[in-house]
């Protein structure tokens, strides 16, 4: 238990589809984040939230669309997603987004796109 | 453009040695560099975590070291276990904002019997 829980854990989805990421942290903390990461490849930042305001938006394609209804809660909404969105998917929070904290992540949803 | 080099890409040692993860980074400002542990399957787990003024940190087997002046950092694993076998990544913040992260591309280190 991580705290910090991811579903789906597997995602298959075709390109015209529409589905939606969750996570759910049980820590209390006050900052979320929506990593990517792809094989071979560093993770990558898509968008950070503190207390339910978006606080970074790492030029990510509108294919994504982020929601935090409230601090333990974040959505990624998808959209017209291409092949090469296919990666793991992990879900992050913190106490605060300045940085000095440890990040705790969930497990990921591993996204396919046939 | 801010950086952060890991190596060695790869790494198999035998259960019970010990080893030294490598981490190089040219972000600035400096803010914390932090190592994490995923294993397979799984998200990354924080390790360590340490501010300009620290040049070691230790969490049980693990032990890191960071040179601002080099601007490096190294990661030494004691008596190695199996359950050792993973990816460590280490991220390099610069300013005060976590969206400032830099990612390196991780080393894998595999631990046989």
């Amino acid at each position: 238990e991580t705290g910090v829980t991811q579903t789906p854990r597997h995602l298959v989805m075709g390109m015209t589809n529409k589905k939606s990421l969750k996570c759910e942290q049980h820590l209390g903390h006050n900052a979320m984040y929506w990593y990517k990461q792809s094989a071979k490849k560093p993770l990558e930042l898509m968008f950070v939230y503190s207390l339910e305001e978006r606080v970074e938006n790492n030029s990510v394609p509108s294919r994504f669309s982020p929601e935090c209804p409230n601090s333990s809660h974040l959505f990624l909404h998808l959209h017209t997603l291409q092949p090469e969105d296919s990666a793991l998917y992990l879900c992050a929070s913190s106490q605060d987004h300045w940085g000095n904290q440890p990040q705790h992540f969930g497990d990921g949803t591993r996204l396919s796109i046939l | 453009k801010n950086q952060v080099e890991q190596s060695p890409q790869s790494l198999i040692i035998l259960e019970g040695k010990n080893c030294t993860l490598q981490c190089n980074y040219t972000v600035s400002p400096f803010s914390n560099l932090r190592w994490y542990k995923q294993d397979t399957g799984r998200g990354p787990v924080s390790l360590t975590i340490m501010t300009f003024s620290e040049n070691t940190k230790s969490n049980g087997r693990y032990t890191a070291t960071l040179d601002a002046d080099t601007k490096q950092s190294s990661l030494h694993i004691t008596a190695s276990q199996l359950s050792d076998s993973a990816s460590y990544i280490c991220v390099v913040s610069a300013g005060t904002n976590a969206g400032k992260s830099t990612f390196g591309d991780g080393t894998t280190l595999t631990v046989k019997p």
